[in-house]
């Protein structure tokens, strides 16, 4: 199994302008998250499904970030629009049980706003 | 709300020289505390999960122990090859997520 995988690995963008992320999960895995990590606040859970169903968005900053989980393959993190405070490393995780056991982390996108 | 403080911050040994990292918790009724290694660039990979007080587990070089206000993980006669930052975090009871420590960085010298 090639893991967690995300793109684009490193975006740069200015100020104002839509991204979007992007994240497949291990196959046969029914929960996913999307984590923030910066220096300042290490580690931060945005929002987690379950089944491809939003279940807790407590961490998503503010109204520009949404995330979408159309079918069990496939996620979308969008910010919009961005901000220099939203530059951070995005990780997306999958796990293969409702339960929070061990998650899988992808590499990670870099995001630059300018 | 559950918090998770790692310290120290930043740890450098020598090959060979064993140490432990520390966790130190506060949570609503622990359901669960993870290990994770982080390398740049790169990330997190699960280590270990420990349930309850007392338990503990081991892959190597490591071992993590638990007790009700903190966990270990010790590291014995490192190389260098185990040089990332280490993370530990927490789920708690009505929470669906896991928080996370800042981590120790750990640089292990040839």
């Amino acid at each position: 199994d090639a893991g967690v995988i995300q793109s684009p690995r490193h975006e740069v963008t200015e100020m104002g302008q839509e991204v979007t992320l992007r994240c497949k999960p291990i196959s046969g895995h029914n929960s996913l998250f999307w984590y923030r990590q910066t220096m300042m606040r290490g580690l931060e859970l945005l929002i987690y499904f379950n089944n491809n169903v939003p279940i807790d968005d407590s961490g998503m900053p503010e109204d520009r970030f949404s995330a979408k989980m159309p079918n069990a393959s496939f996620s979308t993190l969008k910010i919009q629009p961005s901000e220099p405070r939203d530059s951070a490393v995005y990780f997306c995780a999958s796990s293969p049980a409702r339960e929070l056991t061990e998650a899988f982390f992808g590499q990670g996108t870099r995001l630059t706003v300018v | 709300e559950d918090q998770v403080t790692q310290s120290p911050e930043a740890l450098r040994l020598q090959e060979g020289e064993s140490s432990s990292l520390n966790c130190s918790y506060t949570v609503s009724g622990l359901r669960g505390l993870f290990w994770y290694r982080q390398d740049p660039g790169k990330g997190p990979e699960f280590l270990f999960t420990l349930y309850s007080a007392g338990e503990e587990k081991e892959k190597e070089r490591l071992k993590a122990t638990l007790t009700k206000k903190e966990s270990f993980l010790h590291i014995t006669a490192p190389k260098p090859e185990d040089s990332a930052t280490y993370l530990c975090a927490v789920h708690g009871q009505g929470a669906q997520k896991l928080v996370f420590g800042q981590g120790t960085r750990l640089t292990i010298n040839p």
